[in-house]
């Protein structure tokens, strides 16, 4: 079936440095994915859509100038958190969708812990 | 706008019992409903969905939902449930733009 793989699992930084985060889809071209923000013990926050070949779609609260998204092929996503603070400490979780429709495949997830 | 609600935030079972987990979503317009289940530290897995047709779904491990458009609800039932089913549920509403919309979770523990 349909894979989306994300990378790294977890990452530790230190505050002020920025980290990326990578979101792929395995077996599909990926015309539309979406990052999410999980926060210990809630829900998934939707953070942005990114569609392929053009700008993210931000939901609102999110600093996009933070929160920098990339999806310049059909199968790669990527989410860097800039300048990275210990608030931004969380779960992120990445999907894909081959049609652009609603989302069925989700990757694994980045635990980020910024110290 | 849609939102979801997810009615009960832990739900503590025994094994082999039934359970039920309920979801309520309010919406203007008509929607598409998702359970997905989170283990630990991981991304999610669809259980089940309803996009339209019959509003009885079987989903995954023996789960199953029922779309009640009257009572704009969508919950979660599975007749035994097993030590192995402890987890997260999320209950989520799309309106096909391709954007999910997540109820607060219910974490389900199933106790020997």
């Amino acid at each position: 079936g349909a894979v989306v793989s994300q990378h790294p699992s977890w990452v530790i930084c230190k505050s002020g440095t920025s980290v990326k985060i990578e979101c792929r889809s395995l077996d599909f071209q990926a015309t539309t994915m979406f990052w999410y923000r999980q926060f210990p013990k809630q829900s998934l926050m939707l953070m942005a859509t990114s569609n392929e070949g053009s700008k993210a779609t931000y939901e609102q609260g999110v600093e996009k100038d933070k929160f920098l998204i990339n999806h310049a092929s059909l199968t790669l996503s990527t989410l860097t958190v800039t300048s990275a603070h210990p608030e931004d400490s969380s779960f992120y979780i990445c999907s894909a969708s081959p049609t652009g429709g609603s989302p069925l495949h989700f990757g694994n997830g980045t635990r980020l812990t910024v110290t | 706008a849609q939102s979801v609600t997810q009615l009960d935030s832990q739900v503590p079972v025994f094994e082999e019992a039934p359970v039920e987990l309920r979801c309520n979503y309010s919406s203007s317009v008509s929607v598409y409903l998702f359970w997905y289940v989170q283990y630990p530290n991981q991304g999610l897995q669809l259980l089940l969905k309803y996009l339209s047709g019959s509003t009885l779904v079987k989903g995954i491990n023996g789960f199953e939902a029922e779309f009640n458009k009257s009572q704009t609800s969508f919950h979660l039932r599975k007749p035994s449930v097993h030590i192995s089913d402890t987890a997260e549920y999320f209950c989520a509403v799309s309106r096909n733009t391709g954007k999910l919309i997540f109820g607060q979770g219910t974490t389900l523990q199933v106790k020997p």
